[in-house]
């Protein structure tokens, strides 16, 4: 069964410091997709940024980018230059296969809060 | 905007009741997904509807259901609530991968259960 860790209940950073939120997986699916969402306290859900299991590269979106180790299976976000906004909940989840007729469970690990410090 | 629509935001209902909460997903998303968020908790995965038809199945209660219509809009329905069914609930929508998008999730604004 597909599954995603998040050991990190919360993190404190300073401003404009770099932050890593770590995500493992475990999965027997040779494709998947892994993605990243932000919720601030408002409650809605934001889609950071993608990764697929056969890409070569690591996926990067402005500030965010995802630290893909696919032999350790951790797909870790990186987010520079840290700003007061970037304080919320953050969500590693994990979809399994890549083609267009996945069987879609769709699964959330339980979640970083990060709190960004003036 | 995420272009997924919820109703209602917010709904306080008493044990034992029946609510349905509804979901408009993007123009153009043929798949649409229900979860459920307690409390400080992840996102719990209950359904999948693609293009009408169920196409998986997370920890979904028997008292809770769901359905996706011709219009694509879906319902879930939860019934005989109970207290511990209080959540956010959230549906989401997708663009099918291949068809410009990595199969990533667009979430509507969730509707906020309270049971009493």
């Amino acid at each position: 069964a597909q599954k995603i860790t998040q050991t990190q209940p919360g993190m404190f950073v300073q401003e404009k410091e770099a932050v890593t939120l770590d995500c493992t997986y475990d999965t027997s699916d040779p494709s998947y997709g892994l993605f990243w969402y932000k919720q601030p306290s408002s409650g809605e859900m934001i889609f950071l940024i993608y990764q697929g299991s056969y890409d070569q590269q690591n996926a990067t979106e402005g500030r965010y980018s995802l630290n893909f180790q696919k032999a350790r299976k951790s797909a870790n976000l990186v987010i520079s230059a840290s700003q007061l906004g970037d304080s919320a909940m953050y969500f590693c989840a994990m979809s399994p296969g890549a083609s267009m007729n996945r069987d879609d469970k769709i699964i959330f690990g339980k979640g970083t809060r990060l709190h960004i410090l003036p | 905007d995420s272009g997924v629509t919820q109703t209602p935001k917010h709904l306080i209902t008493a044990t034992g009741q029946r609510v349905t909460l509804r979901c408009s997903p993007r123009s153009g998303d043929l798949s649409v997904y229900w979860y459920q968020q307690s409390l400080d908790q992840g996102l719990q995965f209950l359904i999948q509807y693609y293009n009408g038809e169920e196409r998986a199945k997370g920890n979904i209660l028997e008292r809770f259901s769901a359905q996706q219509f011709p219009d694509l809009h879906s319902e879930l329905n939860l019934s005989s609530l109970e207290l511990g069914d209080s959540a956010l609930y959230f549906c989401a929508s997708s663009v099918e991968i291949g068809q410009g998008g990595a199969g990533e999730l667009f979430f509507g604004e969730g509707s906020r259960l309270t049971v009493l």
